[in-house]
């Protein structure tokens, strides 16, 4: 079975500081993405990565930067942590191509509440 | 990407056929229509994907006429267990790999 994990379920951070999460996957999947899901608006990707090193801006990467060192390790920081980022973070991973490229493996979320 | 349109809710009762359609006007030839289910305070969970005509598998059935502007996630004989949300997407693959854009979705509810 995928499995992508993701460092915290809860986090919770004070305004301005520095936030890193974590995201891991066990599958050698070359895709990996991150997500935020607000009530009423669903799922938005922030970023994705398509290889090491590799990323993409997704619709709202404001805010949000990502690093991919490893294949199997994606991380997103938020440089400088603010209330409207209060928010459920969604990690998710694919293989690179072919038709199993839609099939996104989703971890199980981290609650981020910034106050 | 495509943009899609599906209902915001929809309500059924437990042995029902449900049936929630998509509208995706401007598809792509290259996209493909994927669907995924979003149970509370998990991440979605991929459900079943085509191109064109009919898709089955175990756990749902999707319709795609030959226009292809619109798709019909079908769910036969529903349990309280499906309810849940409902993503349609369509997407293709470029350099940069497949990115899904997932919408609001559709919240089924199955009541008993």
């Amino acid at each position: 079975d995928v499995k992508v994990t993701q460092s915290s379920r809860y986090l919770v951070k004070r305004t301005g500081e520095k936030v890193f999460l974590e995201c891991v996957q066990d599958m050698d999947h070359e895709n990996m993405f991150w997500y935020r899901q607000d009530p009423g608006l669903g799922l938005r990707l922030i970023y994705f990565s398509y290889d090491v090193k590799m990323k993409e801006k997704g619709d709202i990467p404001e805010g949000y930067s990502v690093s991919r060192e490893k294949k199997e390790r994606f991380s997103l920081i938020l440089e400088s942590a603010s209330t409207n980022q209060t928010s459920m973070y969604l990690c998710a991973s694919s293989l690179g191509l072919g038709l199993n490229s839609y099939e996104q493996y989703f971890g199980p979320g981290t609650r981020l509440t910034v106050t | 990407l495509a943009k899609t349109t599906q209902p915001i809710s929809m309500d059924s009762y437990e042995g029902q056929e449900v049936n929630i359609t998509c509208s995706h006007n401007n598809i792509a030839t290259n996209d493909y229509i994927t669907w995924y289910q979003q149970f509370p305070s998990q991440g979605p969970r991929f459900i079943i994907q085509g191109y064109k005509t009919k898709v089955t598998n175990e756990v749902a059935s999707l319709f795609i006429p030959a226009d292809r502007k619109s798709s019909t996630l079908s769910l036969p004989r529903v349990s309280l267990s499906d309810t849940a949300v409902y993503y349609c997407l369509v997407g293709a693959q470029n350099q940069a790999g497949t990115a899904l854009i997932f919408g609001k979705g559709t919240t089924l509810s199955v009541s008993s």
